[in-house]
């Protein structure tokens, strides 16, 4: 199957600073990428899809001045999460669509200290 | 989209069947349902998709009745390796469009 990787796998911050996790689709080409968090014991919570070229839907309660989305080329979509706190603290994972099937990155880990 | 409900938990232990069943009473008429598995840590694995009747591949098989208001996700033979969360998502069309998650269904296969 395609292969969606995530970089950093896990990343340790402090408070007030911006992390950058970048989403590829190695093998094929995502028109759509869509981001998830995460919480311990929890689902997958949708925070927004992303479309080449065009700015991000935003899900109802995520902030998008504070989860900054780009989808600049059909391989690469990035999330940034800016003046990061404690309570951004999760498992954020990306996935990649192409015709008729959807693939999730392997997650990254974020910890806010 | 169509809410989804399946149980919370299910005990097996290892070599026995494994029958999850969801609910998804509000199924529209474009909608596929889909299966993920998903270890801790780890982004969810796509494991099967159908859209009426039975559906069968090399790990899993998929039963939806004829009123496809609920579906059945059959894992055979069951070992501790499959130790994981489930999730029954109903999407428009094939995968390719934003997916809901619900709770999923927490398996613990023992020996």
């Amino acid at each position: 199957g395609a292969v969606v990787s995530q970089h950093p796998s896990w990343v340790i911050c402090k408070s007030g600073t911006s992390v950058k996790i970048e989403c590829r689709s190695l093998d094929f080409q995502a028109t759509t990428m869509f981001w998830y968090r995460q919480f311990p014991k929890q689902s997958l919570m949708l925070m927004a899809t992303s479309n080449e070229g065009s700015k991000a839907t935003y899900e109802q309660g995520v902030e998008k001045d504070k989860f900054l989305i780009n989808h600049a080329s059909l391989t690469l979509s990035t999330l940034t999460v800016t003046s990061a706190h404690p309570e951004d603290s999760s498992f954020y994972i990306c996935s990649a669509s192409t015709v008729g099937e959807q693939f999730f990155g392997p997650g990254t880990r974020l910890t806010v200290l | 989209l169509a809410k989804t409900t399946q149980p919370i938990s299910m005990d097996s232990y290892e070599g026995q069947e494994v029958n999850i069943t969801c609910s998804h009473n509000n199924i529209a008429t474009n909608d596929y349902i889909t299966w993920y598995q998903q270890f801790p840590s780890q982004g969810p694995r796509f494991i099967i998709q159908g859209y009426k009747t039975k559906v069968t591949n090399e790990v899993a098989s998929l039963f939806i009745p004829a009123d496809r208001k609920s579906s059945t996700l059959s894992l055979p033979r069951v070992s501790l390796s499959d130790t994981a969360v489930y999730y029954c998502l109903v999407a428009e069309g094939a995968a390719g469009n934003k997916l809901t998650f619900g709770g999923g269904t927490r398996v613990l296969v023992k020996p």
